[in-house]
């Protein structure tokens, strides 16, 4: 039981480049989260997911897309990477509401932007 | 939306102490308050939740209290060790009850 795994965990990318980071959880949770910590900001959430095939936004969602294709994966996507995306990357997942439930996280993804 | 504030941002103590940490809430109808321990170059662990039809909880040497009037809420580790050292976040659910928003974090530093 791996829980919750964020690939890649480095990643160097230049300035207009694209990526995508996947999110892959194996406890049948329902819900899933992307967030962004900064020094000092906290986790700030970007766009999560209440099932398969739904997608929100969070507080801080411009930049980014995400889908949720298959129940255990959530994609967060970067179309053209922009210096201010510098930040470290967590997904979380929940069983059912990880606003009434505890929240588990992957080892995260440090995103450079050069 | 919800907003939720913490303080103080950084706190040192002494072995053996204990720490204090306060956060406060906008959101009325938030029900859902959990702190989250994050190590150096780790990922934010639970240690401790409480739910808004409870004012205290406790698990060994944390405890969290829930003043729901004054919407604040906070972590209290008693006999600290070194190992307590870490970033500590706390978080309030959201006005939809959907996701959760955090508070900038506690950097601990337990000195021995």
């Amino acid at each position: 039981n791996a829980g919750v795994t964020q690939t890649p965990k480095f990643r160097v990318l230049k300035t207009g480049q694209s990526m995508t980071l996947l999110c892959a959880q194996d406890m049948n949770h329902e819900y899933m989260y992307w967030y962004r910590q900064d020094p000092g900001m906290g986790l700030r959430l970007i766009h999560y997911s209440v099932g398969e095939g739904t997608t929100a936004k969070g507080e801080v969602p411009d930049g980014y897309n995400v889908s949720r294709l298959k129940k255990q994966n959530f994609l967060l996507g970067l179309e053209s990477a922009a210096p201010s995306q510098t930040s470290v990357y967590f997904c979380a997942s929940s069983y059912y509401t990880g606003g009434n439930q505890p929240q588990h996280f992957g080892d995260g993804t440090r995103l450079s932007i050069l | 939306g919800e907003n939720v504030e913490q303080h103080p941002s950084t706190l040192s103590v002494q072995e053996g102490d204990s720490a204090v940490i306060k956060c406060t809430y906008s959101d009325s109808a938030s029900n859902y308050f959990p702190w989250y321990k994050q190590e150096l170059g780790k990922r934010p662990q639970l240690i401790i939740d409480i739910r808004s039809n409870v004012g205290e909880k406790k698990d060994q040497r944390i405890a969290v209290t829930l003043n729901k009037t004054a919407k604040h809420f906070s972590l209290h580790i008693t006999e600290t060790q070194p190992e307590d050292s870490a970033v500590y976040f706390c978080a309030a659910s959201d006005e939809a009850g959907t996701a959760l928003i955090f508070g900038k974090g506690t950097t601990l530093s337990v000195s021995s």
